[in-house]
């Protein structure tokens, strides 16, 4: 089955500061993966998605996502930090000819004035 | 605009009655998803649906019903049988299209037992 695992619930960085998001996903075969940001009490909104046409993929509000097939991997990132990114983050995967989408537990990312 | 609609916001329940939160969206596309979310779980597929008619058990399906009789609607039904229904419910939608595989979400229901 495919699943994804997003490791540290709570992540804090300072404002400006990198931010690095860690997602891991299971699959035999490479699968669509997402990043999506959720609001408090709102529902969930894309930053970008993995669909196989580029292995870098640049998403909104400045963050971008690399896959690597070698290590499972999707993490988020953003070169600079800003206040607005206070939000919790959600990776998802969903299988190659399949719509069972699945997401991981979510990463809350509070930023350090 | 197209999206989805999810109402009511916010549900109170009984203890021992069904409720159904009502899930519309007119963005045309045949897949449709209904998650659960809880603090620290993330979001758990409840049922899905990839075409009218038709629809699949989720990781946690026990205690919820579903039903897709016209493309725009998948209700999602809580019974009495979900021993913890209070959370926050998500429905969503996506195409079956090679690349615009990502899912809409709604803004949610707030489910709580009284």
């Amino acid at each position: 089955a495919q699943s994804v695992t997003q490791l540290g619930s709570h992540v804090s960085v300072s404002e400006g500061a990198l931010v690095l998001l860690r997602c891991n996903y299971s699959s035999s075969v490479p699968p669509y993966l997402f990043w999506y940001v959720q609001y408090p009490n709102q529902g969930l909104q894309l930053l970008l998605k993995y669909t196989s046409a580029a292995t870098l993929v640049k998403g909104i509000n400045g963050f971008e996502a690399e896959f690597k097939k070698s290590e499972t991997s999707f993490h988020l990132t953003k070169p600079s930090a800003h206040m607005s990114d206070a939000a919790e983050y959600f990776c998802a995967v969903r299988p190659f000819g399949n719509e069972k989408l699945t997401f991981g537990t979510g990463t809350r990312l509070t930023i350090i004035p | 605009d197209g999206g989805i609609t999810q109402s009511p916001k916010y549900l109170f329940r009984k203890e021992g009655q069904n409720v159904t939160l009502s899930c519309e969206q007119n963005l045309n596309h045949d897949a449709m998803y209904w998650y659960r979310q809880d603090p620290g779980q993330g979001l758990r597929l409840i049922y899905y649906s990839q075409i009218v008619n038709d629809f699949q058990k989720g990781d946690i399906a026990e205690g919820y019903s579903v039903s897709r009789e016209k493309k725009e609607s998948f209700p999602l039904t809580v019974t009495s049988a979900q021993k913890n229904p209070t959370a926050f419910y998500l429905c969503a939608s996506s195409s079956q299209g090679r690349l615009n595989t990502e899912a809409f979400f709604g803004q949610g229901t707030r489910l709580t037992v009284v």
